[in-house]
């Protein structure tokens, strides 16, 4: 039921682009996206709605696709602040509706 | 600051114990989520309640219980504590009975270490 995500963990160099996917085997209705930096509480980034509509306050963009149950987190001109677990996060019906997250993707970006 | 409050922030106990964990939601907000997070692990759902009212329940133990009071703080309960329950333990507040279209705000944590 667990979203995954891929890559498990990145390691990039400042400036550079990186691409964060998230995969879920139950219909999605929304994705959001949320970072933690270690030992600090997970901090929203983006939501992304059927019919793409897009709602996020950083400048970071992602890609939302229904029929594949897919998102992608698209993070360009990566900065040493972009280190951090990134998490999908997505309301899944088994029932009742649960909101849960991925399993995570762990991203250091190095001087 | 998300406006979410979680007290205690560190709570040290032996196995056996029980302790709580307390959350007070933002201002306005009705949905109280729990997580849980052990070391370098991802965030598990636990438990959610919208306005006072249980609505949706994830893999929780049997030895943890939660509630959330008319004043909308929630409470997590967890007995018979055993090393394994060492984690750290996440209250998120949302406006909406399902965060479909809004963002969850997340207190501190609060980490529990079972020795």
């Amino acid at each position: 039921q667990q979203p995954v995500q891929s890559p498990q963990a990145v390691i990039l160099r400042e400036g550079e682009d990186a691409v964060i996917n998230c995969s879920s085997s139950k219909a999605l209705y929304s994705v959001h996206w949320y970072r933690q930096k270690h030992g600090e509480a997970p901090v929203f980034l983006m939501i992304l709605l059927k019919g793409g509509e897009q709602k996020g306050h950083e400048k970071i963009s992602a890609s939302f696709n229904e029929k594949k149950q897919q998102s992608s987190l698209y993070l360009t001109a990566s900065q040493l602040s972009y280190s951090g677990t990134y998490f999908c996060g997505t309301d899944i019906y088994t029932g009742t509706y649960k909101y849960i997250f991925g399993t995570g993707t762990r991203l250091k970006v190095l001087a | 600051d998300s406006g979410v409050t979680q007290t205690p922030k560190h709570l040290i106990t032996a196995t056996g114990q029980r302790v709580t964990l307390r959350c007070s939601p933002r201002s306005g907000d009705l949905s109280v989520y729990w997580y849980q997070q052990s070391l370098d692990q991802g965030l598990q759902f636990l438990i959610q309640y919208y306005n006072g009212e249980e609505r949706a329940k994830g893999n929780i133990l049997e030895r943890f219980s939660a509630q959330q009071f008319p004043d909308l703080h929630s409470e997590l309960n967890l007995s018979s504590l055993e090393l394994g329950d060492s984690a750290l333990y996440f209250c998120a507040s949302g406006s909406l009975d399902r965060p479909n279209t809004g963002e969850l705000f997340f207190g501190e944590g609060s980490r529990l270490t079972v020795l």
